[in-house]
């Protein structure tokens, strides 16, 4: 079956410090692949998103590279904020019928300023 | 726009009660879903919907139903609730293109005692 796993939170960083929040996927086919931010108290929002493999997302200084050899596609930011502070879900489409996500189990950011 | 909006916000049931949530969304999107999302558990699919008149059950569609009478509304019904149904639930909606991006609803938080 399809699955997503992210490294376990909380991650705590000062501001200004360098993310890298794991991710790594196991699909019957060729996904495309997503992450997206919850802020505190609200729905979940698309970050970014890579649809083949070597291809690069990125949005909000936020950017994380397709990797089909490693099946991982890390989120990365080089000088986070404390408005960054949320929790950071990776996912993976296989465009079949319905667009159905598979979400890992969420990383909880927190930036001290 | 007001995207995907959810209905109630809040809600407390006692053990047995029923009740239905409602999603609305105003993108003209194909495409819907319902997810519950509990603590380190990332989020689960109950059921989609990739039509009006259309359903189709999730991973964890037990204890639940839906309905898509017209295309911008999605029902969530709980017929009998348990407390293993306190959740947070999410709605979202989708275009049916390959890859689209889903649109999240702020969330309904459901207590059951």
């Amino acid at each position: 079956g399809n699955s997503v796993t992210q490294m376990e939170g909380p991650v705590t960083l000062s501001e200004e410090a360098f993310l890298t929040i794991n991710c790594t996927y196991t699909a019957t086919g060729y996904p495309s692949l997503f992450w997206y931010v919850q802020y505190p108290g609200e729905g979940l929002q698309l970050l970014l998103k890579a649809t083949k493999a070597d291809d690069k997302g990125s949005n909000k200084g936020f950017e994380a590279t397709y990797r089909k050899e490693t099946t991982s596609f890390h989120l990365e930011k080089g000088s986070v904020q404390v408005s960054d502070s949320a929790v950071y879900f990776c996912a993976l489409s296989l465009g079949n019928a319905g667009n159905m996500l598979t979400f890992g189990g969420g990383t909880r950011l927190m930036v001290k300023p | 726009n007001a995207g995907v909006t959810q209905t109630p916000k809040f809600r407390v049931l006692k053990t047995g009660q029923s009740m239905t949530l409602l999603c609305a969304q105003d993108m003209n999107h194909e495409y819907m879903y319902w997810y519950r999302q509990d603590p380190g558990m990332g989020l689960r699919l109950i059921h989609y919907s990739v039509g009006e008149g259309t359903t189709a059950k999730g991973e964890v569609p037990d204890g639940y139903n839906v309905s898509r009478l017209k295309k911008q509304n999605f029902l969530l019904g709980l017929e009998s609730a348990a407390p293993s149904q306190t959740s947070v639930y999410f709605c979202a909606s989708s275009y049916f293109r390959d890859s689209d991006e889903q649109y999240f609803g702020p969330g309904t938080r459901l207590t059951v005692t």
